[in-house]
């Protein structure tokens, strides 16, 4: 069945350093990929999208990149600051599955001070 | 604008009895779509509604139901619970297909004891 699953449950990385968070999906037709972030206690916030007509997109220190090849995933945080802790899930939608996001199952994100 | 608005945020309930959750949509947003998060099974689809009609489901029980009105606001309900279905319940609002991203509301946790 179609999927979205990511690679690593948590990832720790040093405050400054750049963060990569990585998602694989399983079905070619998905055109549309979200990512978002959680904090404890709140609900998930969108925080950049990309089309499949396109590989790369930049947001405010954040680019996402797609590779419909290998369909993979990943979202890049440029200078990863204490704030960006959180739980970080990938999200595809496309037609064949009706209005409906599939999620992966999340990565937390841990700054290291 | 306001955001996605969830009432009540912390619910405790008794297994048995039944709860009704409500979701207000951004304004002029006619999509609302419900999920169930829990720490084993992360973000679950429920239903999504546009324009009063139930578009899509997900694979729970009839136990789960929902409605939404002709303003848009949504309600979720949920009878005979158990404790299984103790979770954070996330209502996403959008303005059509979510094909511009969804707004998620920070959710009503559900206790069921």
């Amino acid at each position: 069945g179609e999927s979205v699953g990511l690679h690593l449950p948590t990832l720790s990385v040093q405050e400054g350093d750049n963060s990569i968070i990585n998602c694989a999906y399983s079905n070619s037709a998905s055109d549309y990929f979200i990512w978002y972030k959680q904090e404890s206690g709140k609900g998930p916030q969108f925080i950049i999208d990309i089309r499949s007509n396109m590989d790369k997109r930049q947001g405010q220190r954040v680019t996402v990149l797609l590779n419909k090849t290998v369909k993979h995933l990943s979202l890049q945080i440029a200078a990863t600051q204490p704030g960006d802790s959180a739980v970080y899930f990938c999200a595809e939608n496309n037609w064949d599955s009706n209005y409906q996001l599939i999620w992966g199952a999340g990565t937390k994100l841990i700054i290291k001070p | 604008k306001a955001g996605v608005t969830q009432t009540p945020r912390y619910l405790i309930k008794t297994r048995g009895q039944q709860v009704t959750l409500s979701c207000s949509p951004i304004s002029g947003h006619r999509s609302v779509s419900w999920y169930q998060q829990t720490p084993g099974q992360g973000l679950q689809f429920l239903f999504e509604y546009f324009s009063e009609t139930q578009r899509n489901k997900g694979n729970f029980p009839g136990r789960f139901s929902g409605r939404q009105f002709s303003n848009s606001r949504s309600e979720m309900n949920v009878s005979t619970l158990e404790l299984g279905d103790s979770a954070l319940y996330l209502c996403a609002s959008s303005a059509d297909r979510g094909d511009s991203g969804y707004t998620f509301g920070s959710g009503t946790r559900l206790t069921v004891v």
